[in-house]
């Protein structure tokens, strides 16, 4: 089984911020990677597809990079509705889910 | 639009089986390229994917998880189907399901239904 570990588990950021939340796999993933984020009580949201996919309708200031086993999402300025907790997830063989990142204002 | 809706048993007793129903519109499972996956998360814990179902009947299960997982599909009333035996208190979660379209080499879950609450309590 592929694993994913994600880091930092909990960050604190000021609004305006540039952001970066790693995820790495335990294997080769080959981009196969997907970004979501999950505010409190709701379900997840699609964020960023293959790796450095926009879905549609969520804002330019997030982006994801990434290749191998190594994968990041960057928040550019990190705004209030921002925090969440967020989860990378990864289906090149089998399926998993990082553990999140739980993204906060300081 | 597309949107999904979860629902089945909201509370069972351990070694009972737990049914879960995904109920969706604007799209269907005939079309080619289209899966339904579903995927729990225990009250302030993670998400673990568990299951998905495709267009072409083909389907998914999470290995540490398989021998309890049944999923099926009704298309013609755009329904999904999990079923899970043998349940005990860790399978007491918030249970989703998701659209899921491949694209010929990469995936996109791009649509979650709201979520149906599990509890297994003796």
């Amino acid at each position: 089984d592929i694993q994913m570990t994600q880091s930092p588990p909990v960050l604190s950021a000021s609004v305006g911020d540039r952001v970066t939340l790693s995820c790495k796999a335990s294997q080769n993933i080959n981009k196969n990677l997907d970004w979501y984020q999950q505010k409190h009580g709701e379900a997840p949201k699609l964020l960023i597809y293959y790796t450095n996919n926009l879905q549609t309708g969520i804002p330019s200031r997030f982006s994801g990079s990434g290749s191998g086993t190594d994968y990041t999402l960057t928040i550019s300025s990190l705004q209030p509705e921002d925090v969440a907790t967020y989860y990378c997830y990864q289906y090149n063989s089998g399926n998993t889910f990082g553990a999140g990142t739980k993204l906060e204002l300081k | 639009q597309v949107t999904l809706k979860e629902s089945g048993t909201g509370i069972l007793q351990p070694s009972q089986a737990l049914s879960l129903t995904c109920s969706f519109s604007g799209f269907s499972l005939s079309t080619t390229g289209i899966c339904v996956s579903w995927i729990r998360q225990p009250s302030g814990k993670g998400l673990e994917w568990l299951a998905d179902i495709c267009w072409d009947d083909g389907k998914g299960y999470n290995p540490s998880l398989k021998n309890r997982l049944s999923i099926s599909k009704d298309t013609s009333n755009n329904q999904a189907f999990l079923k899970i035996t043998s349940v005990d208190t860790a399978d007491t979660a918030t249970y989703y399901c998701a659209r899921n379209t491949y694209y010929g080499y990469y995936y996109v879950m791009d649509a979650w239904g709201q979520g149906a609450s599990v509890t297994v309590s003796s």
